[in-house]
């Protein structure tokens, strides 16, 4: 079957480093999305790996690796504005997106 | 600006009563899909559209249904909704469903089914 898994909360500091990890079972794979949603509003795209490696967009970097199924969002400086879920999907052979439950990050002072 | 809206935002009605939601995007986008979000769930798809005309179920088709007339717009039809309809529905946008492209969503309508 496919499967996302991804941890239902994280708490972190403000300043400091924080990363959420994703693991993925889909049928083929064309690559792995981030989204973040505040709560109450629509998810909002935040990046797409399809290779493997590190991909930096500012405070904001995705890391996959295709062999063990395994992606990670590492967000650095962290703000009180980065608490937010935010959901880990796979885009399998057909095109369709496979979506995780989402991880809770919780930001404290 | 772009964006893709939904209406209405929030509904409130009782089980049986037929109900639509609206979904409109100004993108000139292909594909449009249909989620619902549930606490401790991931989103999971209800219909989506790779084009007009075209439709298909995804996840969780049961109790909904759907067109696609025009482009622009991809409307969700409850006809007899039922209390486990009660959800946080989005619609979504993309360019293209068959290659990587970002979805756009809207903002989401709360619905409750007494």
């Amino acid at each position: 079957g496919q499967n996302i898994d991804q941890p239902t909360e994280m708490t972190a500091t403000e300043g400091a480093i924080v990363q959420i990890n994703c693991t993925y079972q889909t049928s083929g794979f064309n690559g792995l999305f981030w989204y973040q949603q505040h709560a109450g509003e629509a998810p909002t795209f935040l990046s797409y790996n399809v290779l493997d490696g590190l991909e930096e967009k500012g405070r904001f970097s995705s890391f996959l690796s295709r062999s063990k199924g395994y992606s990670y969002l590492l967000l650095k400086e962290l703000q009180m504005k980065d608490s937010a879920s935010y959901l880990c999907a796979g885009l399998d052979s057909n095109y369709q997106l496979i979506w995780g439950a989402g991880t809770k990050l919780i930001i404290k002072p | 600006e772009a964006q893709v809206t939904q209406n209405p935002r929030y509904l409130i009605t009782v089980t049986g009563k037929k109900l639509t939601v609206t979904c409109s995007q100004n993108m000139n986008h292909e594909y449009m899909s249909w989620y619902r979000q549930d606490p401790g769930l991931g989103l999971r798809q209800i219909y989506y559209s790779m084009n007009v005309e075209v439709t298909d179920k995804g996840d969780v088709p049961e109790g909904y249904k759907v067109s696609r007339k025009e482009k622009r717009n991809f409307p969700l039809i409850l006809e007899s909704p039922s209390p486990n309809q009660t959800s946080l529905y989005f619609c979504a946008s993309s360019s293209s469903g068959e290659l990587y492209n970002e979805q756009f969503f809207g903002p989401g309508t709360r619905l409750t089914v007494l």
